[in-house]
């Protein structure tokens, strides 16, 4: 079965760090662009970041740049994504996301359940 | 960045009717948007990528129009468990970006 877990989530204190994971199965995870994406409590989606294949490319959102870092280990087949200098702005279910397709580049077709990340003193 | 606006915000319709939702982009997108639907206390779902194509296991029913800057997500028959939030979503440019959602709701 193809899955994506996440883990690592919890409460925080503004200006703190907290770093998240993603297991994934049942799928060739190398083959896969992986994204993060988060959804505060009542609001929409917002996409976080991605990185490609082989870890060298990398997308933020201007919102999180130079505070949060995406990475992954294919021997391991995980996603993380670090998360510092906290505000109360982040606080959101971050999902793991899956990009499908021949390229491995496309829409999100696999996404984890999400993992809450208050942040708040 | 690419602003994508859904419309309406929310559609009240009973089971049985057709539902037409609308996203449109500030900037051509090509065919590279998707839809989404999200139901309460669950991740999204991806129901039609690349503008027209419907993702595995998703219904007949749904079918997605459109290229450019205008899109639409057709629900040709409301079943009950299709009430919930949809989204558009472009991968032309980054950042990629959602829209705002619409929210499906039983009349």
């Amino acid at each position: 079965e193809v899955q994506l877990v996440e883990s690592g989530g919890g409460l925080v204190q503004p200006g703190g760090s907290l770093g998240l994971s993603c297991a994934a199965s049942g799928f060739t995870f190398s083959s896969h662009c992986m994204s993060w994406v988060r959804q505060a409590p009542g609001k929409g989606l917002e996409w976080v970041a991605s990185i490609g294949q082989d870890g060298s490319e990398k997308h933020y959102v201007d919102s999180v740049k130079g505070r949060f870092t995406i990475s992954r280990d294919n021997a391991k087949n995980s996603l993380y994504l670090q998360m510092d200098s906290l505000t109360a702005e982040d606080t959101a279910v971050y999902y793991c996301a899956r990009r499908g397709g021949a390229t491995g580049w496309g829409a999100f077709d696999i996404w984890g359940q999400g993992t809450m990340v208050p942040v708040s003193s | 960045e690419i602003v994508l606006t859904q419309s309406p915000a929310t559609l009240s319709l009973s089971p049985g009717e057709r539902a037409t939702l609308s996203c449109r982009a500030s900037q051509s997108v090509g065919s590279l948007l998707a839809w989404y639907q999200q139901k309460p206390g669950q991740a999204p779902r991806l129901l039609i990528f690349d503008a027209s194509n419907r993702a595995t296991g998703i219904p007949a029913r749904f079918s997605g129009s459109g290229s450019g800057t205008d899109f639409t997500l057709t629900i040709s028959s409301l079943e009950p468990e299709d009430f919930a939030v949809y989204y558009c979503q472009q991968r032309s440019k980054w950042p990629l970006t959602f829209g705002g959602g619409t929210k499906v709701e039983v009349k």
